[in-house]
C-alpha cells in the first residue's frame, strides 16, 4: 500500500484566486491522477500526473485552468487557476504503486476541501 | 465513454441485517474497484477484481465480478454501524487508459443500532 498526504486539508479562497495543492506519497509510485468530487457528485478524473513531462487532462479540462506538476516519483501538485464558486469541490490525488502489476490497487489521498466564495 | 450504475443509490438497514450492493457497466470490465468514503473525506480501498469472475473478501465484505453481466456486487454480512458511509465502485479504463478510473454515483449506507 502507499500512505499518502494532501497540503491543505481544506481552504476558503476568494474568486479570482489560485490555490496548489499537494500530494505526497510516502514510496515511488508509477501512476498519481488527479480527480475532483463536486458537492453530491461521484468523482471525476481531472488529469494524469505524468513524471518528468506534461499532465495528460481528461475531456473538460485544460492546463490552464488546472496545472499539474509532478517533478518526481513522490509528489505532485495541482493548481485551480482564476477560482470561480463552480470550482468548490473536493480534491483528490490518486496514486498505483511502484510494484503495480495488471490491475492492481490504487489508493486515495485524503482529499482537499475547497470552497470558493 | 464508459459508465457505471450504482444501485440501490441508498439504503438502509438494521444492524446485523446482510445487504448487497450492485453497480453495472455499460462497458467491458477489466478492473473493478470498490471504496468507502465517510461523508467528506478520502476513499479507502475495500477491494479490485480484475477481469474472469473473481470473488473476494474481507472480514464481512464480499465483492464478486460478473464480467458477462458487466456486472459487480458487494455483500455485506451482518452489518455493523461501522459500516456506514458512502460505497463506491470504480471502473479502470484497461489499455491506454489503464489506471484511469470511472466512477458509479455512490450507494449511501445507513445502519441503525
Amino acid at each position: 500500500s502507499a500512505v499518502i498526504s494532501q497540503k491543505p486539508s481544506r481552504d476558503i479562497c476568494q474568486r479570482g484566486t489560485s490555490l496548489t495543492i499537494q500530494c505526497q506519497v510516502d514510496s515511488q509510485v508509477t501512476m498519481m491522477f488527479w480527480y475532483r468530487q463536486q458537492p453530491g457528485q461521484s468523482l471525476t478524473l481531472i488529469a494524469t500526473a505524468n513524471q518528468g513531462s506534461e499532465a495528460t487532462y481528461e475531456s473538460g479540462f485544460v492546463i490552464d485552468k488546472f496545472p499539474i506538476s509532478r517533478p518526481n516519483l513522490t509528489f505532485s501538485t495541482l493548481t485551480v487557476s482564476n477560482m470561480s464558486p463552480e470550482d468548490s469541490s473536493i480534491y483528490l490525488c490518486s496514486v498505483v504503486p511502484w510494484e503495480a502489476t495488471s490491475y492492481n490497487e490504487q489508493f486515495f489521498g485524503p482529499g482537499t476541501r475547497l470552497t470558493v466564495l | 465513454s464508459q459508465e457505471l450504475e450504482q444501485s440501490p443509490q441508498s439504503l438502509i438497514v438494521q444492524e446485523g441485517k446482510n445487504l448487497t450492493i450492485n453497480c453495472t457497466s455499460s462497458k467491458t470490465l477489466y478492473g473493478l474497484y470498490w471504496y468507502k468514503q465517510k461523508y467528506g473525506e478520502g476513499l479507502i480501498f475495500l477491494m479490485m477484481l480484475q477481469k474472469g469472475g473473481e470473488e473476494k473478501s474481507h472480514e464481512k465484505i464480499t465483492a464478486k465480478l460478473d464480467e458477462k453481466k458487466q456486472q459487480s456486487s458487494l455483500h455485506i454480512t451482518a452489518s455493523q454501524p461501522s459500516h456506514a458511509g458512502i460505497y463506491l465502485c470504480g471502473a479502470d479504463g484497461g489499455g491506454t487508459s489503464y489506471g484511469k478510473l470511472t466512477f458509479g454515483q455512490g450507494t449511501i449506507l445507513t445502519v441503525h443500532p
